[in-house]
């Protein structure tokens, strides 16, 4: 177990709709990140946040939006969802900037 | 730009035998490189990790990986393989515009098998 939790661990919804995934990090670390695994693309960074602030932004569709709230939770928000964006949503979380990332379990959305 | 290639898709071992997953990375200076394995199900836990300094890591679960700068090659290896080893591993290189150890550009994975 990674510390780091993420829910819900899967979710079925339709096309057009819009879902949120929720991560708890590992309990003091400031940084979030979440990846996307799908089986045409495989592992791709989405975005950083850092202490409540976007970091780094990587191959994240203007659909998705992410946050980070005060209390360091992070969620992902996807909407206008396409059969595509069926995937393995991993959220990650360090310390700081230059420690090891740990990830969570995933998040495994299908869009039917 | 940055690229990681994992050439071998699907490996199969015998239990006991040794093991080594390829892995080769184009980067324009000195990349950080990790290995990461995934059990079906789980997340992904790091094995190794490579900055700087001794080519030869050592990681856990009897995991050892060779930087070498010649080759751009960040190979993993393992000189027993037990069928608890039976996942998908992935080498990683850190993202030269993010700056933190998260921020990664994965390979697309190798998936081992082990043959009991």
């Amino acid at each position: 177990d990674s510390g780091v939790t993420q829910t819900p661990k899967h979710l079925i919804t339709a096309t057009g709709q819009r879902v949120t995934l929720r991560c708890s990090p590992r309990s003091g670390d400031l940084s979030v990140y979440w990846y996307q695994q799908s089986l045409d693309q495989g592992l791709q960074f989405l975005i950083q946040y850092y202490n409540g602030e976007e970091r780094a932004k990587g191959n994240i569709l203007e659909r998705f939006s992410a946050q980070q709230f005060p209390d360091l939770h992070s969620e992902l928000n996807l909407s206008s969802l396409e059969l595509g964006d069926s995937a393995l949503y991993f959220c990650a979380s360090s310390t700081g900037l230059n420690t090891e990332a740990f990830f969570g379990q995933g998040t495994r959305l299908t869009v039917v | 730009a940055q690229s990681v290639t994992q050439p071998d898709i699907h490996i199969t071992v015998s239990e006991g035998a040794s093991l080594e997953l390829r892995c080769n990375y184009s980067y324009g200076a000195t990349p950080y490189l990790f290995w990461y394995v995934q059990s079906p199900g789980q997340g992904l836990q790091l094995l190794l990790k490579y900055f700087s300094g001794d080519t030869l890591v050592q990681g856990i679960k009897g995991f050892e990986a060779e930087f070498k700068r010649s080759q751009s090659s960040f190979n993993l290896r393992k000189p027993s393989v037990h069928w608890s080893d039976a996942a998908e591993y992935f080498c990683a290189v850190g993202a030269r515009w993010g700056g933190s150890q998260g921020n990664l550009i994965f390979g697309k994975g190798t998936k081992l098998s082990v043959k009991p």
